[in-house]
């Protein structure tokens, strides 16, 4: 794994392993959350999606976390495969809005 | 197949000539949106709109107009395009279904405005 807790801009996985990209999100009212994956020359793509009343969700080698408390939130991948190399985004939202506020993106780069 | 169009993907323009990016959507979804995506800022949301003819400001929208005339398509209009506009775009459209909203992006239009 790689380190938790610090939003990095970059992030070198070596294959096999297991990656974990942070977020830290600003709105406290938001209670909804997505996992953006983008690859290069495409547009960003659903990965995963939580709501704030729970605090881990699993997909298919993916895995959420939401703390509340500290406003972030992590999105684990396991077995880190050289697909998986791309920008993530973490992306908030107030189900009563339309309004979707994206982070700055972490680039993940996979190591053969 | 579901997806977003987006129209055209490249464009390279002179500061103050007008220019449109289409979009359009094939999945009958209610809400579409406008993002672009700079270098370290990550996606910011230009204008949004919930339904037909029913359109709002997100957080950067100076500079840009929208229309939904029809369900299917979400124009960007630049009257006056000047050189920070220059970035790429992203179209983007989703439902809400059980409390859950799939955004489903386009494939994205980069522009250059000299």
């Amino acid at each position: 794994g790689e380190s938790v807790g610090l939003h990095l801009p970059t992030l070198s996985v070596q294959e096999g392993d297991n990656s974990i990209i942070n977020c830290a999100y600003s709105n406290s009212a938001s209670d909804y959350f997505i996992w953006y994956k983008q690859e290069s020359g495409k547009g960003p793509q659903f990965i995963i999606d939580i709501r704030s009343n729970m605090d881990k969700r699993q997909g298919q080698r993916v895995t959420v976390l939401l703390n509340k408390t500290v406003k972030h939130l992590s999105l684990q991948i396991a077995a880190t495969q050289p697909g998986d190399s791309a920008v993530y985004f973490c992306a908030e939202k107030n189900s009563n809005d339309y309004k979707l506020s994206f982070g700055a993106g972490t680039t993940v780069t996979v190591r053969a | 197949e579901a997806q977003v169009t987006q129209n055209p993907r490249y464009l390279i323009t002179v500061t103050g000539k007008k220019l449109t990016v289409t979009c359009s959507q094939n999945m009958n979804h209610e809400y579409m949106s406008w993002y672009r995506q700079d270098p370290g800022l990550g996606l910011r949301q230009i204008y949004y709109s919930m339904n037909v003819e029913v359109t709002d400001k997100g957080d950067v929208p100076e500079g840009y107009k929208v229309s939904r005339k029809e369900k299917r398509n979400f124009p960007l209009i630049l009257e006056s395009p000047s050189p920070n506009q220059t970035s790429l775009y992203f179209c983007a459209s989703s439902t809400r279904t059980s409390g859950r909203e799939t955004q489903y992006f386009g494939p994205g239009t980069r522009l250059l405005v000299l």
